[in-house]
């Protein structure tokens, strides 16, 4: 099945961006998602890129996918606090059920 | 449409009791999901429905854990008896199979603690 690593936490300062990075094992995915989860609540779909793209843009977030490399990465374009969440990466296996990895912690500080 | 609805919120329980769960998912939903989120073992795939029918349950740890979904609109995960490693936050969540993305929208879920 999918198996889907990504950093623990990430740190950074209001203003600036954020790179959050993620590898997957199965390919067959046709669609990675990022998931977003703020304190005290379930997770929410932020944003997903269409396997065959490379790069998808939606306002402050920019969604790179390097299919060789099995690599997928989140870009957030002027860091706000309340940006600051877990983040999960997630793709389908061969059987369409979504495997998200362990989630990254993101610290936005003033 | 109110989201998925989980109840209760938090649920403080003693070793050895039965431990209810239930989910309302969002209406028009044909999959449903539960999760299981704690810090050692992240986000688990517990079990998930497909048209109210069982399609995997191999992420349900032991035994002790069962879910049904008797329709469209309701389903519950059971925990009987319960011990303290069952503490965890435990999500639904739901999805539709049209459109392509495989978007799942999660429940606030609810915050298990055994004695």
């Amino acid at each position: 099945g999918e198996d889907v690593e990504q950093s623990l936490f990430l740190s950074v300062r209001e203003g600036d961006s954020s790179v959050i990075n993620c590898t997957y094992t199965d390919s067959s995915s046709t669609y990675l998602y990022w998931y977003k989860q703020e304190p005290g609540a379930g997770l929410q779909l932020l944003t997903y890129i269409f396997s065959n793209m490379d790069m998808k843009q939606d306002q402050r977030l920019t969604v790179l996918l390097n299919k060789k490399d099995k690599h997928l990465s989140l870009r957030i374009a002027d860091t706000q606090t309340g940006d600051s969440a877990i983040y999960f990466c997630a793709g389908a296996d061969s059987w369409g059920k979504l495997q998200f990895g362990a989630g990254t912690q993101v610290v936005v500080t003033p | 449409d109110a989201g998925v609805i989980q109840s209760p919120r938090h649920e403080v329980t003693e070793m050895g009791q039965e431990v209810t769960l239930r989910c309302k998912p969002i209406s028009g939903h044909d999959y449903l999901f539960w999760y299981r989120q704690t810090m050692m073992r992240g986000l688990e795939l517990l079990i998930y429905f497909n048209n109210n029918v069982p399609i995997d349950d191999s992420g349900m740890p032991e035994d002790r854990f069962s879910a049904k979904m008797p329709n469209a609109s309701f389903s519950t995960l059971k925990i009987q008896p319960s011990e303290p490693r069952d503490s965890a936050v435990y999500f639904c969540a739901s999805s539709s199979t049209s459109g392509g993305v495989n978007e799942q929208f999660f429940g606030p879920g609810t915050r298990l603690t055994v004695l």
